[in-house]
C-alpha cells in the first residue's frame, strides 16, 4: 500500500525556518517525481515545488522561490522541504504528492498533510 | 500561469441527484486536466485524469469530459460518500494550477 506521511509542521515566527519531511512507503520511491502542494486555511490548493526522481530537476512556484528548498534522499525514501524566511502568508497545510504520467501528469497519491502556522 | 476557474464554488444536492461541476482554463490545455476529491482529514484522491479517464477504483458514477478550455465533472447519482470538495488541476504546463474548488453539500 502506498503511503506518504508528512511531518515537521508547527508554529514558527515570521522570518523563522522549518523543515518538512515526507516519508514514503509501499512503492519504489526513487522511480517517482514528487511535489509539495499547500492549502491555506479555508482556501484552495497551491502547487509549490517539484523534484524529479533522481533530484536533478527542480521547480518552484514564484511565491516560494529563493526561500524554500526541495530535496530528497532516495536511500531513506524521504522527501524534504526546507522553508526559510517564513511569512504569515505561508501558513497552510503542506502536502507531499507522488507524480505519475498516465497519458498526462497526475498526482496519484497524497499524504494527509502537516500544518505550518507562521505567527508572532 | 494558466488560471483555472471552477463553478459553482458550492452546491447543495440530494442523494440520487445528478451533479455537474465545470472547470475553465484561461488558455487551451488540450486534455491535461485532472479532478480530485478532498474530504476533511483525509488524503486527496484522484478521480479522473486526462479529462475523461476514470482512475482505477473510482466508481463509474463519476465521469469527465471536455478538451481545450472547458471541462466538466459529472456525478450521475450522488451518494452519501460523495459529499466533499472537488478540485480540477491542469498539468499542461508548469506551474500546475488548481481550480478554486467546489464544495458539494447535503441539501
Amino acid at each position: 500500500e502506498v503511503q506518504l506521511v508528512e511531518s515537521g509542521g508547527g508554529l514558527v515566527k515570521p522570518g523563522g525556518s522549518l523543515r518538512l519531511s515526507c516519508a514514503a512507503s509501499g512503492f519504489t520511491f526513487n522511480s517517482y517525481s514528487m511535489n509539495w502542494v499547500r492549502q491555506a486555511p479555508g482556501k484552495g490548493l497551491e502547487w509549490i515545488s517539484y523534484i524529479s526522481s533522481g533530484g536533478s530537476t527542480i521547480y518552484y512556484a514564484d511565491s516560494v522561490k529563493g526561500r524554500f528548498t526541495i530535496s530528497r534522499d532516495n536511500a531513506k525514501n524521504s522527501l524534504y522541504l526546507q522553508m526559510n524566511s517564513l511569512r504569515v502568508e505561508d501558513t497552510a497545510v503542506y502536502y507531499c504528492a507522488r507524480e505519475i504520467t498516465m497519458i498526462v501528469v497526475v498526482n496519484d497519491y497524497w499524504g494527509q498533510g502537516t500544518l505550518v502556522t507562521v505567527s508572532s | 500561469d494558466i488560471q483555472m476557474t471552477q463553478s459553482p464554488s458550492s452546491l447543495s444536492a440530494s442523494v440520487g441527484d445528478r451533479v455537474t461541476i465545470t472547470c475553465r482554463a484561461s488558455q487551451s490545455i488540450s486534455s491535461s486536466l485532472n479532478w480530485y476529491q478532498q474530504k476533511p482529514g483525509k488524503a486527496l484522491k484522484v478521480l479522473m485524469y486526462a479529462a475523461s479517464s476514470l482512475q482505477s477504483g473510482v466508481p463509474s458514477r463519476f465521469s469527465g469530459s471536455g478538451s481545450g478550455t472547458d471541462f466538466t465533472l459529472t456525478i450521475s447519482c450522488l451518494q452519501p460518500e460523495d459529499f466533499a470538495t472537488y478540485y480540477c488541476q491542469q498539468t499542461y504546463s508548469t506551474p500546475p494550477t488548481f481550480g478554486g474548488g467546489t464544495k458539494v453539500e447535503i441539501k
